[in-house]
């Protein structure tokens, strides 16, 4: 099936230090989504893209969607400490139903 | 609004025992998803919905099933566990395949 390749697999960071992840993948996708994930819960959205090229922000959060719609990023900046959880990306193909292709997820753990 | 809700939020099963994963939200949403998250991964799609009496297979539908009788509610049923099967399973909803999922709290099940 298709794959999301998700990097970096974790990161420990100082509070107040940028952040920067990416997904790659070898099939194109029509829309690229980012979610947050706090222990325990369930996945919540941060930000949507739906055209290559396309660089969307959130508060501190910005995210692009690849010009090849094979890849996408996520920054965050100035981190603070309810930044920390697992961030994952998904690809979704265009194709009567909302079926996503999650990528393995980035734990990030902030320092105060 | 309640949102998307899981029962029970824990579970241990023994090899071979049948479960029913409860799923219900109350957003009038016609799309409906299953999906497994194992440990440190991302999530894969078992089965979704697209409305009331259609269901279909997603990315890991074996070992499972699921039906749609009502908007509000939809079921997974594992006939017969396997250690397989321990992870955490989340349930998901969207207005259409084009609107944002939002994610129930998971249920964790361990089969042993």
């Amino acid at each position: 099936g298709q794959q999301l390749n998700q990097s970096p697999q974790s990161m420990f960071i100082q509070e107040g230090e940028d952040v920067s992840m990416n997904c790659t993948s070898s099939s194109i996708f029509n829309t690229w989504l980012w979610y947050k994930q706090d222990p325990g819960e369930g996945p919540v959205l941060l930000i949507a893209l739906y055209k290559a090229g396309e660089l969307t922000s959130n508060g501190r959060l910005t995210a692009q969607f690849g010009i090849t719609r094979k890849d996408s990023f996520l920054n965050i900046s100035a981190s603070i400490p309810s930044d920390v959880g697992i961030y994952f990306c998904a690809g979704q193909l265009i194709q009567g139903a909302q079926k996503l292709v999650f990528g393995q997820g980035t734990r990030l753990t902030i320092n105060p | 609004n309640a949102g998307v809700t899981q029962t029970p939020k824990f579970r241990i099963l023994k090899i071979g025992q049948s479960m029913t994963l409860q799923c219900t939200q109350d957003m009038n949403h016609n799309y409906m998803y299953w999906y497994r998250q194992d440990p440190g991964m991302g999530l894969k799609l078992i089965y979704y919905s697209v409305g009331a009496g259609i269901t279909d297979k997603g990315e890991v539908p074996n070992g499972y099933n699921v039906s749609r009788s009502t908007t509000e509610d939809f079921p997974l049923r594992l006939e017969l566990a396997a250690p397989s099967q321990t992870s955490v399973y989340f349930c998901a909803s969207s207005l259409s395949s084009i609107h944002e999922q939002f994610f129930g709290p998971g249920t964790r099940l361990t089969v042993l």
